[in-house]
């Protein structure tokens, strides 16, 4: 089954702890990319991947680090969190040849930074 | 800077009820626009899209038009059903690579 998987789906933690959001897709998608979804504000594009090595800001790339080493994968690391990052977290692929702009999005996941 | 506008929600409508979520948008040139649902526990799944002007989207009943001179993009349906209860989003996008999402429209379907 196609699908984009993200762990962990909850995490509750405290300011200051690193902690790494990964993300898996088995669509041997080029594009990778988060987002984070706040009540009011809906999905804001933190940052985003075109391919292997290669990385890119989207709108909110403050306060989050990714890194994308292969192609299946697209971590969020979060190097100090702070409690203005506790949100719904959402990561997407796509395909890059034939490309319609469909994203295929993962289940969220929803951290809490006490 | 490029932006997406949506009508606030929640929207409550009777089942077989018309259904209209506006959207509209500021872009510098002219972008593809779409219509992503989400359901609840759920991540988005895209709906509709198009990607010029005068192009209309339409998947499952729903409905979209790209409206340039409107700048909108507003999603229809003739009549919804209490499984289409759920948070839509209208998103732009250039070039596919970087999108703007706007703050999602709940919508509530009573039998």
């Amino acid at each position: 089954e196609a699908q984009v998987t993200q762990n962990p789906r909850y995490l509750i933690t405290v300011t200051g702890k690193k902690l790494t959001v990964t993300c898996s897709q088995n669509m041997n998608h080029e594009y990778m990319s988060w987002y984070r979804q706040d009540p009011g504000l809906g999905l804001r594009q933190i940052y985003y991947s075109m391919n292997v090595e290669v990385t890119d800001k989207g709108d909110v790339p403050e306060g989050y680090k990714v890194s994308r080493k292969e192609k299946r994968n697209f971590p969020l690391i979060l190097e100090s969190p702070s409690p203005n990052q506790t949100s719904l977290y959402f990561c997407a692929s796509r395909r890059e040849r034939g490309n319609t702009g469909e994203l295929f999005f993962g289940e969220g996941s929803r951290l809490t930074v006490l | 800077g490029d932006s997406v506008t949506q009508m606030e929600g929640p929207v409550t409508l009777s089942e077989e009820a018309f259904l209209t979520i506006n959207c509209t948008y500021t872009a510098t040139g002219y972008p593809s626009l779409f219509w992503y649902v989400q359901y609840p526990g759920e991540g988005l799944q895209l709906l509709l899209k198009a990607t010029k002007a005068d192009d209309k989207g339409s998947n499952k009943g729903f409905e979209a038009t790209y409206r340039k001179e409107t700048t909108s993009f507003h999603l229809e349906k003739g009549s919804v059903q209490v499984s289409d209860s759920a948070v839509y989003f209208c998103a732009l996008t250039y070039n596919f690579n970087k999108f703007y999402f706007g703050s999602g429209t709940k919508l509530n379907v009573k039998p």
